[in-house]
């Protein structure tokens, strides 16, 4: 079946502006995690799904960003105000539960660079 | 909150060889640690997995050992290939689901 999902692949934005980028997870899976891919760095962790709510966004950086998940399936996380540290490669993941030791399924990023 | 440091960050090895990437975790409540292949511009694929409550885990020429005392877990790959080349990361989550990856470490093999 299909995968995860991520639009658009690449974003180029100006410093102060507004971004959305969007993730479609595996179809049935309730939980979605949100990492930031920083060149030569591993994934870190910014805020999982458990269906439509926020269970943990303790890595969002600032009040810049937010993600929303309103019907439990597509994603979007936001950033305001857009900077240029914000350049990086996000990173959707699917799980089908969220239950504890559960594989996560990747999609292939949105690299975000800011101007 | 946990923190995983992984090393080496860059290993390289003869077609053939052995390769070994290791990984330590601070959190004793992390029990899942799952090691994932990165190749250039595309997404982390898992690899293999180990939970808290085995020693050891193989799969054809990849295996995992985690030793939950000394908060370490090691990924060993065998008889490399060309084509496993690529940047390895590990992680570790706890029952949250959280992961916390390693900084990655590019493997090169040699033919």
């Amino acid at each position: 079946g299909a995968g995860v999902s991520q639009t658009p692949s690449n974003k180029v934005t100006e410093k102060g502006k507004y971004v959305e980028l969007r993730c479609d997870p595996i179809s049935g899976h309730t939980a979605l995690y949100w990492y930031r891919q920083s060149l030569g760095q591993g994934p870190e962790f910014l805020i999982y799904f458990q269906g439509t709510g926020a269970a943990d966004d303790s890595g969002l950086p600032n009040d810049r960003f937010f993600a929303v998940r309103p019907e439990g399936s597509v994603s979007t996380l936001k950033i305001q105000r857009t900077e240029r540290g914000d350049s990086a490669v996000y990173l959707c993941a699917s799980s089908p539960s969220g239950t504890p030791q559960e594989t996560q399924y990747f999609g292939p990023g949105t690299r975000l660079l800011v101007l | 909150g946990e923190n995983v440091e992984q090393h080496p960050s860059t290993l390289s090895v003869q077609e053939g060889d052995s390769a070994v990437i290791k990984c330590t975790y601070s959190d004793s409540a992390s029990n899942y640690f799952p090691w994932y292949k990165q190749e250039l511009g595309k997404r982390p694929q898992l690899i293999i997995d180990i939970r808290s409550n085995v020693g050891e885990k193989k799969d054809q020429r990849i295996a995992v050992t985690l030793n939950k005392t000394a908060k370490h877990f090691s990924l060993h790959i065998t008889e490399t290939q060309p084509e496993d080349s690529a940047v390895y990361f590990c992680a570790a989550s706890n029952n949250a689901g959280k992961s916390t990856f390693g900084d990655g470490t590019t493997l090169t093999v040699k033919p």
